[in-house]
């Protein structure tokens, strides 16, 4: 079965950098996710895809300070010199045939 | 620039029915699958409904097939959820988002929809 796993929440300083994690269930450590990012009160907003190697493509007008890697199964968001606006839940989803699935977020909190 | 503009959310009793519109503009909407995404407050997202970029291809979560039908309409790019035997498990906010090849590449900001007497 398809899963995806994330903390539920994590928090960094401000202007530190922080790595969230998104787990892929045993056997579905080859698939891509995307991460996207919400906001309070707002909609979710597409940060970028990430493959099982590392490469990963953002979305229109996405920083520099957000950057994706993986290992094995594990695939990973690092945000650095954290604003306060980077205070948020991070989703991961992934997509299979005839699937779609999304992880439990996390929350993100900049001290 | 692509946007993507959800409407017709409202509060209806249980039971009842509900057409969620998406006004879809920026881009070549006939080219892109769709998706419709609910979020129930305090929650996580939760994926409900998808058709293909022809609309001859749908697809939906267990928790809403047989009660919820997707589907677009090319000429005026916009995509529709209608929703009926409505139940107070499907009170969330819905998100009408397009579909990458796989990843949702936009979002739209939302419309809520509540199931209560």
């Amino acid at each position: 079965q398809l899963v995806l796993t994330q903390s539920p929440s994590a928090s960094a300083s401000l202007g530190a950098s922080v790595k969230l994690t998104c787990t892929l269930s045993s056997g579905h450590s080859s698939y891509a996710i995307a991460w996207h990012k919400q906001q309070p009160e707002k909609g979710p907003r597409y940060l970028m895809m990430l493959n099982s190697d590392g490469s990963h493509s953002k979305g229109d007008g996405i920083p520099d300070r957000f950057s994706g890697s993986s290992s094995g199964a594990e695939r990973y968001l690092t945000i650095s010199s954290l604003q306060s606006d980077d205070e948020a839940d991070y989703y991961c989803q992934t997509w299979g045939t005839g699937i779609l699935v999304f992880g439990g977020g996390t929350k993100l909190t900049v001290l | 620039e692509v946007q993507l503009v959800e409407s017709g959310g409202r509060l209806v009793q249980p039971g009842g029915s509900l057409r969620l519109s998406c006004a879809a503009s920026g881009f070549t909407f006939s080219n892109y699958a769709m998706h419709w995404v609910r979020q129930a407050p305090g929650k996580g997202l939760e994926y409900v409904s998808a058709i293909s970029g022809s609309g001859v291809s749908t697809y939906y979560a267990n928790s809403v097939k047989g009660r919820f039908t997707i589907s677009r309409d090319n000429s005026k790019n916009t995509l529709y959820l209608q929703m009926g035997s409505l139940r107070a498990e499907d009170t969330a906010v819905y998100y009408c988002a397009r579909d990458q090849s796989g990843p949702y590449d936009y979002w739209g900001q939302g419309t809520l929809v509540t199931v209560s007497s």
